[in-house]
């Protein structure tokens, strides 16, 4: 069965500080990854999606860049946080038959100070 | 207009209640549609997907509407562990996953 990994669960950085989120999907090949950001009360944002290594479409522009050096891994990063990325961040996988759902990892928690 | 508007809830019901969440979508090129449910500070977790001829799965229906493009979803006899926020999600193009902002359900015993 598939499983996704997102780590680390909860985090809290100071403003102006580099950011790394992991995300890694097992039992599953070549699937499309997403990652998302819900900030307190409110709907999911999405932020980057990607459909094999290496390349990501983005979806909002910011200060936030996502990268996909495996076929399993997914990665989002921030060389510099803003108060504006605390948030709940959610990645996802879809397998690649169209119209498929997507499942979400237990998400990280992050607060910028 | 928003691409996927929810009712906008809360919805507070007493245990065994039938509750009716309702869903509508602006963009008429939608291809699929699904109903997460999402606990508090957890990830949303798939509920059920909506085919065009509805589909029930246990105490849980969805019906689809695509001439008017609306969704619902409706809950029999409710459970205290049904307490949390439903999410309504449109797809345009497979990979594009579009989020209602949801509706928070609360069973009160």
């Amino acid at each position: 069965s598939q499983t996704i990994h997102q780590w680390p669960a909860t985090l809290v950085q100071p403003v102006g500080s580099p950011l790394s989120l992991e995300c890694t999907v097992e039992g599953t090949s070549n699937p499309n990854l997403y990652w998302y950001r819900q900030a307190a009360g409110r709907g999911l944002q999405l932020l980057f999606y990607s459909v094999g290594i290496g390349q990501i479409s983005s979806e909002v522009p910011q200060n936030l860049s996502a990268s996909r050096p495996q076929d399993r891994q997914f990665i989002l990063s921030s060389k510099k946080l803003l108060l504006s990325d605390s948030g709940f961040y959610l990645c996802a996988w879809q397998g690649q038959r169209s119209y498929n759902e997507q499942f979400f990892g237990p998400g990280t928690r992050l607060t910028v100070l | 207009r928003k691409e996927v508007e929810q009712d906008p809830g809360p919805f507070n019901v007493p245990e065994g209640a039938t509750v009716a969440f309702n869903c509508t979508y602006s963009n008429s090129a939608s291809q699929s549609f699904f109903w997460y449910r999402q606990d508090c500070r957890k990830e949303p977790k798939l509920l059920m997907s909506v085919y065009s001829s509805g589909n029930e799965d246990g105490r849980f229906t969805a019906q689809l509407n695509r001439a008017s493009q609306y969704i619902s979803l409706l809950i029999r006899d409710s459970k205290l562990s049904d307490s949390a926020t439903y999410l309504c999600v449109v797809t345009i193009y497979g990979q594009n996953f579009v989020f209602g902002p949801g509706t928070r359900l609360s069973v009160l015993p």
